[in-house]
């Protein structure tokens, strides 16, 4: 199946600090690609999403302005925590769909986030 | 509004024993699309099957298989003959079209499933 990289796999950032988190489809070209949250022990929860080229669609109760989430390539999309606090401490997952819109979004690795 | 109900939340199995994770799934779409993923600890998500809603068919692939039934909502998995190594938190998912264009997957909450030596 398609590759998904997601980076850093692990992060440990002071609070108040801004953390990117890069996502990037290896061998497809990713024309939509989503950014989770997840919680210990709980479901994925869907932040927001990006096409290529355009502005992310934020879910709703997600701060735009803290989770800055740019998708300036086919390849490449990152997500920005800005001004970290400990709550953002979480496991953030990215999805990306290869186009078409039937097709399976292929994971990233996540990336374990902690703001101390 | 969709969404996937994962009654159990844990499950604890000895090897060898087999296993059926449920999934119930709403949504008023008639195109919709259903997934599983597994999350090892690891944490990274494995895909491991995608059906579309007009294909009741079930499938079966080595010790997986999964059964799919429109008329109660559900899409089942079956692990037969358990291994340690199947030891993850499972995600059943629902795809339906947002509202911009793109087939959008709501989780359900995953079902931890503990296979013991």
């Amino acid at each position: 199946g398609a590759v998904v990289s997601q980076h850093p796999s692990r992060v440990i950032c002071k609070s108040g600090t801004s953390v990117k988190i890069e996502c990037r489809s290896l061998d497809f070209q990713a024309t939509t690609m989503f950014w989770y949250r997840q919680f210990p022990k709980q479901s994925l929860m869907l932040m927001a999403t990006s096409n290529e080229g355009s502005k992310a669609t934020y879910e709703q109760g997600v701060e735009k302005d803290k989770f800055l989430i740019n998708h300036a390539s086919l390849t490449l999309s990152t997500l920005t925590v800005t001004s970290a606090h400990p709550e953002d401490s979480s496991f953030y997952i990215c999805s990306a769909r290869a186009g078409g819109i039937s097709t399976e979004a292929f994971f990233g690795q996540g990336t374990r986030l902690t703001v101390v | 509004a969709q969404k996937v109900t994962q009654a159990q939340t844990e499950i604890s199995v000895v090897e060898k024993e087999d296993v059926t994770l449920d999934c119930v799934y709403e949504t008023r779409d008639t195109t919709y699309y259903l997934f599983w993923y597994k999350q090892p600890p690891s944490g990274e998500l494995v895909f491991l099957i995608r059906r579309n809603s007009f294909d009741e068919q079930n499938e079966i692939s080595g010790r997986y298989s999964w059964n799919f039934q429109k008329s109660t909502s559900s899409f089942n998995f079956t692990i037969t003959a358990s291994q340690v190594v199947d030891s993850a938190v499972y995600f059943c998912a629902l795809s339906v079209l947002a509202s911009g264009g793109s087939y959008i997957p709501t989780f359900g909450r995953g079902t931890s499933l503990i296979v013991h030596p």
